[in-house]
């Protein structure tokens, strides 16, 4: 059981927004900045989209978005393409298992 | 560029250890923090520690702490992570990977897939 907790899935039409959550602790998410999020299509190698909480790697599309409030990160998805459909993953740096800890993942489906 | 390259496909007994490489190519990884990280048959992904390419020095996850070693040969920009006493739960895929440009994993190897069956 993961200590950092997102949705199974969550879903957009084209052109929307939506917002991954990764909710976790005091002694990970709402302390540390070393959070990244990671996109993952079928059968693929992850892609990291986000890390240290907002930053985004060149060549990651501006339509990806990173952010924290108190315990919780998000990851949030502007102007949703067909592409975008994939699972996600956080990943965060904890004191609670020896260094890092994924979340659970999230489904997203573009419907 | 930094490219990570796993050692190809294993098929192991329950019980048995099992050794996963990943070699850099493109540029030498020597002080490259590299991480394991695991995804069993249709589940998430798992971490499971980091090794210090040069070092040696190495950071277990709890769940692996009993059963993972992770070491580092320099001279051919090569670590290794080793799984003793496999079980059927250890049939995954499993990955390296670094962070190169910041402090994301932004290099993954392509993954070795582990099939862990009597």
């Amino acid at each position: 059981q993961s200590a950092l907790t997102q949705p199974a899935s969550v879903s957009g039409s084209p052109g929307q927004s939506i917002t991954i959550s990764c909710a976790g602790s005091s002694s990970d998410v709402g302390t540390y900045n070393l959070i990244s999020w990671y996109q993952q299509h079928p059968g693929k190698v992850p892609k990291l989209m986000i890390y240290d909480v907002y930053k985004r790697p060149s060549g990651v599309s501006t339509r990806f978005s990173g952010s924290r409030s108190g315990n919780t990160a998000s990851l949030t998805i502007s102007g949703l393409q067909a592409e975008d459909e994939a699972d996600y993953y956080c990943l965060s740096y904890t004191t609670s298992s020896n260094y890092l800890v994924f979340g659970g993942g999230t489904k997203l489906t573009v419907l | 560029q930094v490219q990570l390259v796993q050692s190809g496909a294993e098929v192991k007994k329950p019980g048995a250890s099992l050794k996963v490489s990943c070699q850099a190519s493109g540029h030498t990884f020597s002080g490259y923090y590299i991480h394991w990280v695991r995804q069993a048959p249709g589940q998430g992904l798992e971490w499971m520690g980091w090794i210090n390419s040069k070092s040696g020095g190495t950071n277990y996850a709890q769940n692996f702490q009993d059963r993972v070693t992770m070491t580092t040969d320099t001279s051919i920009n090569t670590v290794y992570m080793e799984v003793s006493s496999l079980r059927s739960d250890d049939t995954a895929l499993y990955y390296c990977a670094t962070a190169v440009e910041g402090e994301g994993l932004d290099v993954w190897g392509q993954g070795t897939k582990v099939t862990v069956s009597s």
